[in-house]
C-alpha cells in the first residue's frame, strides 16, 4: 500500500492567495484526519471526518479554512484568503475508523505564506 | 480542558542505555494511550498503544507504562541506538470525542555512539 499520499509537498505563496491541500487516505480506511504543526503549538487537530462526513471541525482556526471530503478517497483543505501566521506543516491522516485505533500519517505539506 | 505534558527539553543519552520518556496528562481519564515517533520532515508514526486496564506493553526494545492513578505514561527505550534519534509523541482520545486523538507536544531524543 503507499500509505496516506498528500500534495503538494511544500507550498508557497503569498498572503491573500487561495491555497488548497490534498490528501488521498488509505483504501478501506474510514476516518481521516487533518492536523497542523507548528513549533510553537505543536501538533493540532482541524478536523476530522468519518466516512466522509465531517464530525468535528472545532479545531478549524477560522472561517477562512475549509475541508471537503467528497469521497473515500479524496479530501481537501483551503485557506482563502492564506496569511502569513498560517505558515505550517499540515498533515492528513486516515485510520480504519473505530476506537483504539492507530493513525497512519502522509508526509505533510510545508506551507509558507509570504 | 484535558492537558497533555511532556518534556520539551531534548533528552541526550549514550547509545546502549535505556531512554525513559514521560507522558502527563490532566483532567480526565483515557481509555487508551498511544505513542508516535516523528523523524524531520516525516509524518508521525505509531509505535504502540497501551489501555487503560494494562500496566505495561512490550514490543522489541520498546516498552510503555500506563499509570492512572499518576495520571502518566512512560516510553522506555532499552539499548538505545543513534537510529533511535527522532522526536516521541504521546496521544489520547478526546474525551467525548470518538476517535479524535490529541497529541503531546513530543519530546526529542537524541541518542550519541
Amino acid at each position: 500500500d503507499a500509505g496516506v499520499i498528500q500534495s503538494p509537498r511544500h507550498e508557497v505563496t503569498e498572503m491573500g492567495q487561495e491555497v488548497t491541500l490534498r490528501c488521498k487516505p488509505i483504501s478501506g480506511h474510514n476516518s481521516l484526519f487533518w492536523y497542523r504543526q507548528t513549533m510553537m503549538r505543536g501538533l493540532e487537530l482541524l478536523i476530522y471526518f468519518n466516512n466522509n462526513v465531517p464530525i468535528d471541525d472545532s479545531g478549524m482556526p477560522e472561517d477562512r479554512f475549509s475541508a471537503k471530503m467528497p469521497n473515500a478517497s479524496f479530501s481537501t483543505l483551503k485557506i482563502q484568503p492564506s496569511e502569513p501566521r498560517d505558515s505550517a506543516v499540515y498533515f492528513c491522516a486516515s485510520s480504519l475508523g473505530g476506537t483504539n485505533e492507530k493513525l497512519f500519517f502522509g508526509s505533510g505539506t510545508q506551507l509558507s505564506v509570504l | 480542558s484535558q492537558k497533555i505534558e511532556q518534556n520539551s527539553e531534548a533528552l541526550n543519552i549514550q547509545e546502549g542505555k535505556t531512554a525513559t520518556l514521560t507522558c502527563n496528562y490532566t483532567n480526565y481519564s483515557p481509555a487508551y494511550l498511544q505513542w508516535y515517533r516523528q523523524d524531520p520532515g516525516r509524518g508521525p508514526v505509531f509505535l504502540l498503544l497501551i489501555r487503560e486496564n494494562e500496566k505495561e506493553k512490550r514490543k522489541e526494545r520498546l516498552k510503555v507504562t500506563f499509570d492512572t492513578t499518576l495520571k502518566q505514561s512512560l516510553f522506555h527505550i532499552t539499548a538505545s541506538q543513534p537510529a533511535d534519534s527522532a522526536t516521541y509523541l504521546c496521544a489520547l482520545p478526546a474525551w467525548g470525542g470518538y476517535n479524535k486523538l490529541i497529541f503531546g507536544a513530543g519530546t526529542r531524543l537524541a541518542v550519541h555512539p
